[in-house]
């Protein structure tokens, strides 16, 4: 299974954007880049996802690299309910099991 | 409309015993599927029922099963309960299956002491 690395912890003020940066060298060309959150004591919150071009939607944006082995997640203005940990994952087309490692825990300062 | 709904929330066992977990999906969703999530693991997947089937399976043992009713309901049996069990176990339902956005439930907590 292609592996995702992304930083343990980043910290970001109000009204800041957070860009969350995730690896992801030995991505197959089939292999979709997901992200997903989770908010303390609730279960994981699907954020967005992309193949090859930038995404946006009304939670965050996506950009991917164009070698695709990194991408990064903006959060344009981070609220304290953005407060969560990240997960980016790749999601292959003939295995849509869902698994995922530590994530990012964003810490969003008032 | 009513998000994924999960039953108990907190559950405390001790080793040995079995534990019987309970979903209920989405409205209109048929596809159930259900996730391990622990700090040394990470979440891992269950398996994931359509139609009353099991239709997907993750590389858990036997003691672990789940079965899923015509409402598209759910539930998930763990039998003979390790310490190694305890965890956040998490359901996840989409309209037609593991290729689909998976919204998630709260969770059930266990402890197994």
């Amino acid at each position: 299974d292609a592996k995702t690395t992304q930083p343990n912890s980043m910290e970001s003020n109000e009204e800041e954007p957070v860009h969350l940066p995730c690896n992801h060298s030995t991505i197959s060309g089939t292999d979709y880049i997901h992200w997903y959150r989770q908010l303390p004591s609730q279960g994981p919150e699907y954020v967005i996802h992309g193949l090859t071009s930038n995404v946006n939607n009304r939670m965050a944006s996506l950009a991917i690299a164009e070698d695709r082995k990194s991408s990064t997640l903006i959060l344009h203005r981070a609220t304290l309910r953005d407060a969560a940990v990240y997960y980016c994952i790749l999601r292959a087309s003939n295995d849509y099991k869902l698994s995922f490692g530590a994530g990012t825990t964003v810490t969003v300062r008032a | 409309k009513a998000g994924v709904t999960q039953t108990p929330r907190y559950l405390i066992k001790t080793r040995g015993q079995q534990v019987t977990l309970s979903c209920s999906p989405i409205s209109g969703h048929r596809s159930v599927s259900w996730y391990q999530q622990t700090p040394g693991q990470g979440l891992q997947f269950l398996f994931e029922y359509f139609s009353e089937t099991q239709r997907n399976k993750g590389n858990f043992p036997g003691r672990f099963s789940g079965r899923q009713f015509s409402n598209s309901r759910s539930e998930m049996n763990v039998s003979t309960l390790e310490l190694g069990d305890s965890a956040l176990y998490l359901c996840a339902s989409s309209l037609n299956g593991l290729q689909e956005t998976q919204y998630f439930g709260p969770g059930t907590r266990l402890l197994v002491l």
